[in-house]
Protein backbone atom coordinates (compact mmCIF):
# COMPACT_ATOMS: atom_id res chain seq x y z
CA UNK A 1 0.00 0.00 0.00
CA UNK A 2 0.76 3.38 -0.93
CA UNK A 3 0.64 5.87 1.93
CA UNK A 4 0.00 8.87 1.08
CA UNK A 5 1.87 12.24 3.69
CA UNK A 6 0.75 15.73 3.06
CA UNK A 7 2.48 18.78 4.49
CA UNK A 8 1.94 21.13 6.00
CA UNK A 9 -1.21 20.11 7.77
CA UNK A 10 -2.52 23.99 8.29
CA UNK A 11 -1.34 26.64 5.76
CA UNK A 12 -2.67 30.21 6.44
CA UNK A 13 -1.98 32.94 3.93
CA UNK A 14 -3.62 36.22 2.90
CA UNK A 15 -5.43 36.77 -0.37
CA UNK A 16 -3.16 37.32 -2.93
CA UNK A 17 -0.22 35.22 -2.26
CA UNK A 18 0.63 31.60 -3.70
CA UNK A 19 0.09 28.73 -1.67
CA UNK A 20 2.45 25.40 -2.31
CA UNK A 21 0.97 21.89 -0.63
CA UNK A 22 2.98 18.82 -1.01
CA UNK A 23 2.16 15.26 -0.89
CA UNK A 24 4.86 12.35 -0.36
CA UNK A 25 4.19 8.49 -1.64
CA UNK A 26 5.48 5.78 0.35
CA UNK A 27 5.50 3.90 -2.75
CA UNK A 28 6.35 5.27 -6.39
CA UNK A 29 2.80 5.84 -8.26
CA UNK A 30 4.34 7.41 -11.46
CA UNK A 31 2.01 10.27 -12.50
CA UNK A 32 -1.08 8.25 -11.28
CA UNK A 33 -1.86 11.11 -8.76
CA UNK A 34 -4.94 13.20 -8.28
CA UNK A 35 -5.82 16.59 -5.71
CA UNK A 36 -9.26 17.12 -4.79
CA UNK A 37 -10.89 20.31 -2.92
CA UNK A 38 -13.11 19.89 -0.13
CA UNK A 39 -14.89 23.11 1.37
CA UNK A 40 -16.79 22.72 4.79
CA UNK A 41 -19.70 20.98 4.28
CA UNK A 42 -19.43 20.15 0.72
CA UNK A 43 -18.16 16.94 -1.46
CA UNK A 44 -14.91 16.96 -2.43
CA UNK A 45 -13.95 18.07 -6.18
CA UNK A 46 -11.71 17.32 -8.56
CA UNK A 47 -9.17 19.46 -9.58
CA UNK A 48 -5.96 17.45 -11.14
CA UNK A 49 -5.46 14.41 -12.39
CA UNK A 50 -2.17 12.39 -13.82
CA UNK A 51 -0.11 15.00 -11.41
CA UNK A 52 -0.89 17.87 -13.50
CA UNK A 53 -3.85 18.07 -16.02
CA UNK A 54 -6.34 20.36 -14.53
CA UNK A 55 -9.77 19.00 -14.68
CA UNK A 56 -13.06 20.43 -16.52
CA UNK A 57 -13.73 23.81 -15.13
CA UNK A 58 -10.90 24.44 -13.06
CA UNK A 59 -8.63 27.35 -12.75
CA UNK A 60 -5.55 27.66 -14.18
CA UNK A 61 -4.51 29.24 -10.91
CA UNK A 62 -4.51 25.46 -9.38
CA UNK A 63 -1.52 23.74 -10.94
CA UNK A 64 -0.06 20.64 -10.74
CA UNK A 65 3.74 18.81 -10.65
CA UNK A 66 5.67 15.88 -9.79
CA UNK A 67 5.94 12.26 -10.43
CA UNK A 68 7.37 8.87 -8.94
CA UNK A 69 7.28 9.90 -4.83
CA UNK A 70 6.65 13.70 -4.64
CA UNK A 71 3.98 15.65 -5.71
CA UNK A 72 3.20 19.28 -5.43
CA UNK A 73 -0.51 21.37 -5.28
CA UNK A 74 0.58 25.11 -6.21
CA UNK A 75 -2.82 27.62 -5.83
CA UNK A 76 -1.58 31.48 -6.96
CA UNK A 77 -3.23 34.21 -6.19
CA UNK A 78 -5.56 32.80 -3.41
CA UNK A 79 -8.96 33.97 -3.21
CA UNK A 80 -11.48 33.39 -0.10
CA UNK A 81 -13.51 30.85 -1.90
CA UNK A 82 -10.22 28.95 -2.11
CA UNK A 83 -10.51 28.16 1.52
CA UNK A 84 -10.88 24.39 1.90
CA UNK A 85 -9.00 21.20 3.19
CA UNK A 86 -6.79 19.63 -0.04
CA UNK A 87 -6.63 15.99 -0.55
CA UNK A 88 -3.98 13.80 -2.57
CA UNK A 89 -4.95 10.78 -3.96
CA UNK A 90 -2.99 8.05 -5.71
CA UNK A 91 -4.19 5.30 -8.04
CA UNK A 92 -1.25 3.92 -9.52
CA UNK A 93 -1.12 1.18 -6.68
CA UNK A 94 -3.63 -1.25 -5.33
CA UNK A 95 -5.80 -0.26 -2.41
CA UNK A 96 -6.43 3.07 -3.89
CA UNK A 97 -5.60 5.52 -0.83
CA UNK A 98 -5.91 9.13 -0.02
CA UNK A 99 -3.55 11.43 1.66
CA UNK A 100 -4.41 13.06 5.67
CA UNK A 101 -5.03 16.24 3.87
CA UNK A 102 -3.91 19.92 4.00
CA UNK A 103 -6.05 23.20 5.02
CA UNK A 104 -5.55 26.14 3.66
CA UNK A 105 -7.05 29.27 5.19
CA UNK A 106 -7.18 32.51 4.03
CA UNK A 107 -6.55 35.04 6.61
CA UNK B 1 -25.34 17.76 -15.46
CA UNK B 2 -23.83 15.36 -13.87
CA UNK B 3 -25.70 14.69 -10.48
CA UNK B 4 -25.39 12.00 -7.84
CA UNK B 5 -28.18 11.56 -4.86
CA UNK B 6 -27.19 9.21 -2.21
CA UNK B 7 -29.43 8.43 0.16
CA UNK B 8 -30.29 5.32 3.05
CA UNK B 9 -27.96 6.56 5.77
CA UNK B 10 -29.07 6.82 9.28
CA UNK B 11 -28.69 5.40 13.16
CA UNK B 12 -27.91 1.94 13.04
CA UNK B 13 -26.77 -0.48 16.34
CA UNK B 14 -23.60 -2.47 15.56
CA UNK B 15 -24.10 -5.48 14.27
CA UNK B 16 -26.65 -4.28 12.55
CA UNK B 17 -27.08 -3.68 8.68
CA UNK B 18 -28.30 -0.41 6.36
CA UNK B 19 -28.33 0.11 2.74
CA UNK B 20 -26.84 2.95 0.43
CA UNK B 21 -28.54 3.55 -2.68
CA UNK B 22 -27.17 6.28 -5.46
CA UNK B 23 -29.21 7.55 -8.31
CA UNK B 24 -27.60 9.03 -11.25
CA UNK B 25 -28.60 11.18 -13.88
CA UNK B 26 -26.77 13.65 -16.36
CA UNK B 27 -24.68 10.69 -18.21
CA UNK B 28 -24.94 7.28 -19.84
CA UNK B 29 -24.69 5.30 -16.39
CA UNK B 30 -23.71 1.94 -18.12
CA UNK B 31 -21.00 3.18 -19.75
CA UNK B 32 -18.64 3.87 -15.74
CA UNK B 33 -17.49 2.49 -13.51
CA UNK B 34 -18.75 3.25 -9.82
CA UNK B 35 -17.55 4.25 -6.56
CA UNK B 36 -18.38 4.47 -3.04
CA UNK B 37 -16.15 6.62 -0.64
CA UNK B 38 -16.25 7.62 3.04
CA UNK B 39 -15.24 10.34 5.91
CA UNK B 40 -15.40 9.47 9.43
CA UNK B 41 -16.62 12.88 11.17
CA UNK B 42 -13.63 15.48 11.41
CA UNK B 43 -11.42 13.05 9.59
CA UNK B 44 -9.89 12.42 5.60
CA UNK B 45 -11.19 10.20 2.89
CA UNK B 46 -11.23 6.49 2.36
CA UNK B 47 -11.88 4.73 -1.14
CA UNK B 48 -14.70 1.90 -0.08
CA UNK B 49 -15.55 0.62 -3.33
CA UNK B 50 -15.72 0.20 -7.05
CA UNK B 51 -17.77 -1.52 -9.46
CA UNK B 52 -17.83 -1.99 -13.44
CA UNK B 53 -20.09 -1.02 -15.38
CA UNK B 54 -21.63 -4.16 -16.35
CA UNK B 55 -20.91 -5.00 -12.42
CA UNK B 56 -18.52 -8.13 -13.19
CA UNK B 57 -16.03 -7.23 -10.89
CA UNK B 58 -15.97 -5.05 -7.81
CA UNK B 59 -12.75 -3.72 -6.03
CA UNK B 60 -13.15 -3.72 -2.20
CA UNK B 61 -10.85 -2.24 0.93
CA UNK B 62 -9.84 -4.52 3.63
CA UNK B 63 -11.52 -2.96 6.14
CA UNK B 64 -14.61 -3.62 4.50
CA UNK B 65 -14.17 -6.93 2.75
CA UNK B 66 -17.10 -9.73 3.60
CA UNK B 67 -19.34 -7.25 5.50
CA UNK B 68 -20.08 -4.63 2.08
CA UNK B 69 -21.63 -5.63 -1.08
CA UNK B 70 -21.18 -3.56 -3.80
CA UNK B 71 -24.04 -3.44 -6.90
CA UNK B 72 -25.67 -2.02 -9.40
CA UNK B 73 -28.79 -1.53 -11.78
CA UNK B 74 -27.97 0.24 -15.05
CA UNK B 75 -31.61 0.25 -15.80
CA UNK B 76 -32.40 2.45 -13.14
CA UNK B 77 -28.93 4.25 -13.19
CA UNK B 78 -28.63 3.71 -9.60
CA UNK B 79 -26.10 1.78 -7.19
CA UNK B 80 -25.87 0.40 -3.93
CA UNK B 81 -23.93 -0.47 -0.64
CA UNK B 82 -25.25 -3.13 1.24
CA UNK B 83 -23.94 -2.58 4.71
CA UNK B 84 -23.60 -5.51 7.25
CA UNK B 85 -22.27 -6.42 10.54
CA UNK B 86 -21.30 -2.70 10.97
CA UNK B 87 -18.69 -1.65 13.11
CA UNK B 88 -19.06 1.99 15.21
CA UNK B 89 -15.57 2.49 13.02
CA UNK B 90 -17.73 2.43 9.79
CA UNK B 91 -19.52 5.92 11.02
CA UNK B 92 -18.67 7.77 8.20
CA UNK B 93 -20.42 10.01 5.67
CA UNK B 94 -20.43 7.54 2.27
CA UNK B 95 -20.43 9.55 -1.13
CA UNK B 96 -21.04 8.10 -4.01
CA UNK B 97 -18.69 8.72 -7.06
CA UNK B 98 -18.05 8.04 -10.71
CA UNK B 99 -15.09 7.03 -11.86
CA UNK B 100 -12.80 8.07 -14.26
CA UNK B 101 -9.50 6.03 -15.31
CA UNK B 102 -7.51 5.97 -13.23
CA UNK B 103 -9.35 4.83 -11.15
CA UNK B 104 -10.33 8.70 -9.71
CA UNK B 105 -13.14 10.02 -8.66
CA UNK B 106 -14.65 13.17 -10.89
CA UNK B 107 -18.08 13.74 -9.91
CA UNK B 108 -19.86 13.25 -6.04
CA UNK B 109 -22.65 13.27 -4.39
CA UNK B 110 -23.34 15.09 -1.53
CA UNK B 111 -23.13 12.30 0.65
CA UNK B 112 -25.37 10.29 3.22
CA UNK B 113 -24.42 10.29 6.98
CA UNK B 114 -24.46 6.75 9.01
CA UNK B 115 -24.09 6.32 12.07
CA UNK B 116 -23.33 2.69 14.02
CA UNK B 117 -23.87 3.61 17.59
CA UNK B 118 -25.31 2.15 20.78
Amino acid sequence: ESVLTQSPGTLSLSPGERATLSCRASLSVRSSLAWYQQRPGQAPRLLIYGASNRATGITDRFSGSGSGTDFTLTISRLEAEDSAVYYCQQYGTSPLTFGGGTMVEIK
Amino acid sequence: EVSLVESGGGLVQPGGSLRLSCAASGFTFSDYWMAWVRQAPGKGLEWVAHIKPDGSQILYVDSVKGRFTVSRDNAKSSQYLQMDRLRADDTAVYYCARVRSGPLFDYWGQGTLVTASS
